[in-house]
């Protein structure tokens, strides 16, 4: 079975402070790709990042990194020096073999100014 | 259009009507999919057209919902007789490339239609 668990349904910091938002997986397969999305207010899913299972890499994009270890089964968000733009439900996402997209429950983040 | 479009943003309807959401994927991208986001929760898949062909509609909870992409670009997803368990955000998603060739690709949502049923 495929699942994805964001253990953490709400965050709240206050601005400039560093938060990481977590993220757990299960498959069985050994070709999979795992994703972040980021939905705002307006409600519209924006990607973040992609990552397939062969890539362990972290990756760094600005004020934004990403920790992938395998041996965890964890895809781990982390926005640096947070600011009140990043308020927003954070989705990660599991695709292993299928065009299916397996979703979390997502973490609602609140920066406070 | 630079991306994915739906329309209406915002439903309201009474139990049993009938409801029509359509969504402009982006030029040129050959698959588009369904999805349906509860509140509180994260989206789940409902159906994935490849062109005009539909190939997967596993996850349409009833046969109330039915989707259709006849000319392979503008999709609608209807919901017939709905039902207060059909509020939701109906989200559609578009893709350049077609599964199956690459797979994980990466996929592009739009805002979403929000629909409340009362």
């Amino acid at each position: 079975a495929q699942k994805v668990t964001q253990a953490q349904t709400e965050i709240s910091v206050v601005e400039k402070e560093d938060v990481t938002l977590d993220c757990v997986y299960e498959t069985r397969d050994t070709t999979y790709y795992l994703f972040w999305y980021k939905q705002p207010p307006s409600g519209e899913l924006v990607f973040l990042i992609r990552r397939n299972s062969f890539d362990e890499q972290n990756e760094i994009s600005g004020r934004y990194s990403w920790n992938f270890q395998k041996s965890t089964s964890s895809f781990n968000f982390t926005i640096t020096a947070s600011q009140v733009v990043d308020s927003a439900v954070y989705f990660c996402a599991l695709s292993s073999g299928t065009y299916k997209y397996i979703f979390g429950t997502g973490t609602r983040l609140k920066v406070l100014a | 259009g630079a991306g994915v479009s739906q329309s209406p943003r915002y439903k309201v309807a009474k139990r049993g009507q009938d409801v029509a959401l359509r969504c402009d994927p982006i030029s040129g991208h050959v698959s588009l999919f369904w999805y349906q986001q509860a509140l509180g929760q994260g989206p789940e898949f409902l159906t994935y057209f490849q062109n005009e062909a539909q190939l997967d509609k596993s996850g349409l909870p009833s046969d109330r919902f039915f989707a259709e992409r006849p000319e392979g670009s503008v999709s609608t997803l209807k919901i017939q007789r709905t039902q207060q368990e059909d509020s939701a955000v109906y989200l559609c998603a578009s893709s350049l490339l077609i599964f199956g060739e690459i797979s994980g690709n990466t996929i592009y949502f739009g805002e979403g239609s929000w629909l409340t049923v009362v």
